[in-house]
């Protein structure tokens, strides 16, 4: 089955601590997403990777988040001082393009909670 | 710019009545619309997707839903709800020049009774 992983899937951080959560994407696909959702609300795009290179991305990622794809098969989301309005559940996604609208697969997110 | 607004909150329906969960964008154009589910601690599953063509769309699950231009609708439909439904739905639209970012609603709790 299809599937896109996440780890951890529960992270705790203190207020000014740096956070990282990784994706590994569906085996294929190129083009990854990263969402932030709160308090189950809507979900937030934050960052878009094709082939391993950021294409689009929120001015929240630029000012206060890392985001990485090394390799094809693993991409990482990080926020450099965690603040409480970062507690939020991360969702990332991918998909293959093609001729036709790519379905993005959901991972199951990590969840962030800073205190 | 774009949005998707999804009016109702929670809806409850008690199982085996027909479900119409509401959805309206902003966008100008035609755009690319989807509904997706969300259970509990799991990430979201496509129900159904809209391209430009047959404005009703049959999806997973008995699902289906209508896009209206002139409302600037996408309505998520079900004839007979079941319980396993009891979720959180997702309508999403996706602009297809910003490489298939989407943007969601807010979201609608769906709560089924028995």
């Amino acid at each position: 089955d299809a599937a896109v992983t996440q780890k951890p899937r529960y992270l705790i951080k203190m207020k000014g601590q740096e956070a990282e959560m990784k994706c590994i994407p569906e085996k294929g696909h190129t083009a990854v997403f990263w969402y932030q959702q709160k308090q189950s609300k809507e979900l937030k795009f934050l960052i878009y990777f094709q082939n391993q290179q950021p294409l689009d991305q929120i001015d929240m990622v630029k000012e206060r988040f890392s985001a990485v794809c090394p390799s094809s098969s693993l991409c990482s989301l990080g926020i450099r001082t965690c603040e409480a309005e970062d507690s939020a559940l991360y969702l990332c996604s991918s998909s293959q393009p093609g001729t036709d609208y790519a379905e993005q697969f959901f991972g199951p997110g990590t969840r962030l909670t800073v205190l | 710019a774009q949005s998707v607004t999804q009016p109702d909150a929670r809806v409850t329906v008690s199982e085996g009545a027909s479900l119409q969960l509401r959805c309206k964008y902003s966008y100008f154009g035609t755009p690319y619309l989807f509904w997706y589910v969300q259970y509990p601690r799991q990430g979201l599953q496509l129900l159904l997707k809209y391209y430009p063509g047959d404005p009703v769309v049959q999806g997973v699950n008995g699902f289906e839903a209508e896009f209206s231009k002139s409302n600037s609708s996408f309505h998520l439909r079900k004839a007979s709800v079941h319980w396993s439904d009891w979720a959180v739905y997702f309508c999403a639209v996706s602009l297809m020049s910003n490489y298939n970012v989407l943007y969601f609603g807010s979201g609608t709790k769906l709560t089924v009774e028995p």
